[in-house]
């Protein structure tokens, strides 16, 4: 059974950093994409970043061009997302996903808050 | 970007049959998928490539359409189905998602 399970939301001061993970299993990690991509309160769903299987390509989103940095580690069959100089308008749910030109399957999402 | 429109919601009794719109500012080729989000948890992937139906998936959901104009079909509709449902494009950069379809059912 493919599992997607995020950790390390949490509150964070304005400009300060944190970092998301987002651990695989049930799958063969090192031959997918994964993706982050976040939704605010009550708001839409945002892509945010891409990596592709060997971690050699990376995509993002204008708005955190950067700022945040998506990385993998294949041994660990697990997602990275640095996220640096946050700002308020990044709190949201952010979830990991696999997939290619879509998203397969999603994790439960952990929540950034961005605040002072 | 290329933005996705949704009507913001829609109400049906269970047993009927409701399409759910998505219409891109831009074409968009077959690369329209749509996932379905129930209240606290993660999205889902219902369809693929337009048409294409997601493993697991019932085949009460359908999807059709290309270019700039998609749309999900639910027939029947069960009560399960109370959701928001989101279209996203993977043809044009960035991937964007349309502003979802509240699904409420009378």
């Amino acid at each position: 059974e493919v599992q997607l399970v995020e950790s390390g939301g949490g509150l964070v001061q304005p400009g300060r950093s944190l970092k998301l993970s987002c651990a695989a299993s049930g799958f063969t990690f090192s031959n997918y994409g994964m993706h982050w991509i976040r939704q605010a309160p009550t708001k839409g769903l945002e892509w945010v970043a891409s990596i592709s299987p060997s971690g050699g390509s990376t995509y993002y989103r204008d708005s955190v061009k950067g700022r945040f940095t998506i990385s993998r580690d294949n041994a660990k069959s697990t997602l990275y997302l640095q996220m640096d100089s946050l700002r308020s308008e990044d709190t949201a749910t952010y979830y990991c996903a696999t997939g290619d030109w879509y998203f397969d399957f999603w994790g439960p999402g952990t929540m950034v808050t961005v605040s002072s | 970007d290329t933005v996705l429109t949704q009507s913001p919601a829609l109400a049906v009794s269970p047993g009927e049959r409701v399409s759910i719109s998505c219409r891109a500012s831009e074409g968009v080729n077959s690369y329209m998928h749509w996932y379905q989000q129930k209240p606290g948890q993660q999205p889902k992937l219902l369809i693929y490539k337009a048409s294409n139906l997601a493993s697991g998936v019932p085949a009460r959901f359908s999807g059709s359409g290309s270019g700039t104009d998609f749309t999900l079909t639910i027939d029947p509709v069960e009560a399960d189905d109370t959701a928001t449902y989101f279209c996203q494009q993977s043809w044009n950069d960035p991937r964007t998602f349309g502003g979802g379809t509240k699904l409420e059912l009378k």
